[in-house]
């Protein structure tokens, strides 16, 4: 298996663009994390999936954030608009089940900048 | 403020050394997990400890779990080059999904 894929890996915006970050978990793995992490604040949930069904959202920073899950093999985080303090890793994660019994799996990461 | 802290938050040693690094935590847990990061890339799944459980080990890892000081350590024992990481502590709390990840100690091995 080729583990999450992520992309793009690198992606340079300017403030106000609108971004938008892929990902595709493990094939059969029916949970989707969300994570993004900074210098300052670690690594931080943004929001899970199970069974392509948003199960938790609190950690999504504002309005500006949004993820969707259309299918079991994809999943997009989107920011609009961005802003320079949006600039972090994002990582999406995937795992067999609940995160107390089954490994999650990172994606390589995604590296924002925005301008 | 994070629910794992990590200490120290950098350490450097030489090949063949043992490596400690400590995680607090502040509220009781479900189960502690620590995952490596390498540099510019994802965290990856070391090994699990559950609340009820005291020590663990995994090859060259031995993770110990103090819930009644709310601790945790882990051991890399003859360390290598390889091992050049971030490592972090991670706790699942209460009933819920949700891994909450410490800050991390910087790890690195010189040869």
């Amino acid at each position: 298996d080729a583990g999450v894929i992520q992309s793009p890996r690198h992606e340079v915006t300017e403030m106000g663009q609108e971004v938008t970050l892929r990902c595709k978990p493990i094939s059969g793995h029916d949970y989707l994390f969300w994570y993004r992490q900074t210098m300052m604040r670690g690594l931080e949930l943004l929001i899970y999936f199970n069974n392509n069904v948003p199960i938790d959202d609190s950690g999504m920073p504002e309005d500006r954030f949004s993820a969707k899950m259309p299918n079991a093999s994809f999943s997009t985080l989107k920011i609009q608009p961005s802003e320079p303090r949006d600039s972090a890793v994002y990582f999406c994660a995937s795992s067999l089940g609940l995160a107390g019994q089954e490994t999650q799996y990172f994606g390589p990461g995604t590296r924002l900048l925005v301008l | 403020s994070q629910q794992g802290e990590e200490d120290p938050q950098a350490l450097s040693i030489q090949e063949g050394e043992n490596a400690t690094m400590n995680c607090s935590y502040k509220t009781s847990i479900n189960n502690l997990q620590w995952y490596r990061q390498n540099s510019g890339r994802g965290l990856v799944h070391l090994i699990l400890i559950r609340s009820n459980e005291r020590e663990k080990h995994s090859g060259r890892l031995r993770v110990t779990l103090d819930t009644s000081k709310k601790s945790s350590s882990l051991l890399i024992t003859a360390s290598r080059a390889a091992d050049t990481a971030s490592y972090f502590c991670a706790t699942l709390t209460g009933g819920g999904n949700k891994l909450t990840f410490g800050t991390g100690t910087q790890l690195k091995v010189e040869l």
